[in-house]
């Protein structure tokens, strides 16, 4: 069963704490993305990554940075945590670079007091 | 970016009803996707449309994508509790992956 797995799925962290989440597809896609998804807002792209080494901003990517050291694994940075970015994160790969057929994970829902 | 308008927000509807929801916008797509959400779940790809005019089924959910190309339907038929959750549209207009864009959600709730 193809998968996307994200390694937290519940976090809570303080204010100014560096903050790591990590995704890992066993499809061998080339195109991942991170995601952030707020009541009434819906998703919005953080960044995506197109290949090893390759990253692009989102939509919203202050306050965020992401690594792709290898093809399977995504992560998602937080330099300094903040209360207004507690949310829920969504990591997803897909075989498009457009990301159309979007293969997401569970989700990591990160709680900054 | 773009924007879609979803709607409704939420529908309460009893088991048995057969469900309506659309997505509407300004500017045009050249492909709709519709993803649901479970409950703590991620999303998962329902149904993804690619032509205008087009009608794809996949089981009691069918999907249109509008002849305008600003549009795209989603109609459930004969509701179960298990189609409870939340529904995105997204539409697509071109160039990387910030060229796809998410509706808000309708969220579905299923009275028994």
């Amino acid at each position: 069963d193809v998968k996307v797995t994200q390694s937290s799925r519940y976090l809570v962290k303080r204010t100014g704490e560096k903050v790591f989440l990590e995704c890992v597809q066993d499809m061998d896609h080339e195109n991942m993305f991170w995601y952030r998804q707020d009541p009434g807002l819906g998703l919005r792209l953080i960044y995506f990554s197109y290949d090893v080494k390759m990253k692009e901003k989102g939509d919203i990517p202050e306050g965020y940075s992401v690594s792709r050291e290898k093809k399977e694994r995504f992560s998602l940075i937080l330099e300094s945590a903040s209360t207004n970015q507690t949310s829920m994160y969504l990591c997803a790969s897909s075989v498009t670079r457009w990301g159309g057929e979007l293969f997401f994970g569970e989700g990591s829902r990160l709680t900054v007091l | 970016g773009q924007q879609l308008n979803q709607s409704p927000q939420s529908m309460f509807i009893q088991e048995g009803e057969d469900v309506s929801m659309n997505c509407t916008s300004s500017s045009i797509f050249n492909t709709w996707l519709w993803y649901k959400q479970d409950p703590g779940e991620g999303p998962v790809l329902l149904i993804a449309l690619y032509k205008a005019g087009e009608l794809t089924s996949n089981g009691r959910l069918t999907a249109q994508f509008g002849i305008t190309r600003k549009d795209s339907f989603l109609n459930i038929s004969a509701s179960i509790p298990s189609d409870v959750g939340i529904y995105f549209c997204a539409g697509y207009s071109g160039g990387g992956a910030d060229g796809l864009t998410f509706g808000k959600g309708t969220h579905l709730i299923i009275q028994p």
